[in-house]
């Protein structure tokens, strides 16, 4: 099992250009988390989705940020026109949810570092 | 609304000594979970121990254990006979919500010097 697979791993763009962050779960896990960490910063949610739907998008910025998990695929979180305030480690966590009242836990990808210049 | 405080934001010890840190969990939920991980240097975030409210028997791994006291909403880490690799920075984090989404502690920065 590869675990949670983000890529790029490290990503650079210019102002005003778009950031495509991927995030592939562990086989099974049929939802994702993601959260952003800004420098010297702690962990914030941004967005929770399963396959083909956005459950809660309540940390999302309310403009230039989308994400989306479709039926096949890894989950894409999109940045569009970035600005240097978006530049942060992006953490995506899959998880096989919770039954019963129990959870499962979660597992975090290697994060994408985005350097916006 | 919940509310997780680490209070500790930076610590530093000599190897060997032993280290606590400290996370308080305040919510009105009976019932929760509560989850540690750790973020070396190198960035990754990884997961260290998942305990519930229903249990406030101590666990202990290794040089690791916890303390979880219910009644103080109190959700502690101990590290034992610390080493440098133990540098890093420690979060505590209750899923929250019907969406179980993280809430993240401010994270206590250790530091561990030989």
């Amino acid at each position: 099992n590869a675990g949670v697979m983000q890529n790029p791993r490290h990503l650079v763009r210019r102002r005003g250009q778009e950031a495509r962050l991927r995030c592939s779960p562990m086989k099974g896990h049929s939802h994702v988390y993601w959260y952003r960490q800004l420098p010297e910063e702690g962990l914030k949610f941004m967005v929770y989705l399963q396959k083909e739907n956005i459950i809660d998008e309540s940390g999302m910025p309310k403009e230039r940020f989308s994400a989306e998990f479709p039926k096949e695929g890894p989950s894409i979180l999109r940045i569009q026109q970035v600005v240097r305030g978006d530049s942060a480690a992006y953490f995506c966590a899959s998880s096989p949810g919770w039954t019963g009242g129990i959870n499962y836990g979660y597992t975090f990808g290697s994060g994408t570092r985005l350097t916006v210049v | 609304a919940q509310k997780v405080t680490q209070a500790q934001t930076e610590i530093s010890v000599v190897e060997k000594e032993d280290v606590t840190l400290d996370c308080v969990y305040e919510t009105r939920d009976t019932t929760y979970y509560l989850f540690w991980y750790k973020q070396p240097p190198s960035g990754e975030l990884v997961f260290l121990i998942r305990r519930n409210s229903f249990d406030e028997q101590n666990e202990i791994s290794g040089r690791y254990s916890w303390n979880f006291q219910k009644s103080t909403s109190s959700f502690n880490f101990t590290i034992t006979a610390s080493q440098v690799v133990d540098s890093a920075v420690y979060f505590c984090a209750p899923p929250t919500g019907n969406t179980g989404k993280l809430i993240f502690g401010q994270g206590t920065t250790l530091q561990v010097k030989p």
